[in-house]
């Protein structure tokens, strides 16, 4: 099972919208309603932040939306903080009865 | 409180085995569904394996890349998780996380703070 593909990296201002996408196959991303989202500070462990595509866990800013259209979801930050500045993985479910992750979106926050 | 605590990790050299575990508390450990997930040094997360709960048999799946050498096993009466590494390579090296399944077992809902595996000579 290959990596999901992430942009290495994304910027944006405070207050701005950045969006970050998520692309799979047929066999993961786009066969299931099962996408995920963790945020990871450095040296932290990875938070939940968006679980099944658009689901946001209690405690977890409505800034933070998730959607999915074909092969790619996305993840979407409005009002961009400062603390938003971390590294995003998305996590899908597979037809092998798998889990894969992207490889990773580097956040920076101008 | 939900807590996943790892331990076990350590130096080892290429060959070798190692153990890990994953004592949980403050949920219901046997109906959940638990995962291990790696990080090697400066690198993205990779999904190592799973085990299911009893209800689903405490059947496991494994990535590919670890597939016949990793073995997950669970004491529900222990509330505890192990990851068994045999034939480790230079390329095992990572922080291991243990963590929990939300309720459709497809997404990773509690972490540990994982704990460091080095594989050199």
């Amino acid at each position: 099972q290959s990596a999901l593909t992430q942009p290495a990296s994304v910027s944006g201002s405070p207050g701005q919208s950045i969006t970050i996408s998520c692309t799979g196959t047929s066999s993961d991303v786009g066969g299931y309603t099962r996408v995920s989202w963790y945020q990871q500070h450095p040296g932290k462990a990875p938070k939940l932040m968006i679980y099944d595509v658009t689901n946001r866990p209690s405690g977890v800013s409505n800034r933070f939306s998730g959607s999915k259209s074909g092969n790619t979801a996305s993840l979407t930050i409005s009002g961009l903080q400062a603390e938003d500045e971390a590294d995003y993985y998305c996590n899908s479910y597979t037809n092998s009865r798998t889990l894969v992750f992207g490889g990773g979106t580097k956040l920076t926050v101008l | 409180e939900v807590q996943l605590v790892e331990s076990g990790g350590g130096l080892v050299q290429p060959g070798g085995s190692l153990r890990l575990s994953c004592a949980a508390s403050g949920f219901s450990f046997s109906d959940h569904y638990m995962d291990w997930v790696r990080q090697a040094p400066g690198k993205g997360l990779e999904w190592v394996g799973r085990s299911r709960n009893k209800a689903n048999s405490y059947t496991t799946e494994y990535a590919a890349s670890v597939k016949g050498r990793f073995t997950i096993s669970r004491d529900d009466s222990k509330n505890s998780l192990y990851l068994q590494m045999n034939s480790l390579k230079t390329e095992d090296t990572a922080v291991y996380y243990c963590a929990r399944d939300g309720p459709t077992g497809t997404y990773f809902d509690y972490w540990g703070q994982g704990t460091l595996v080095t594989v050199s000579s």
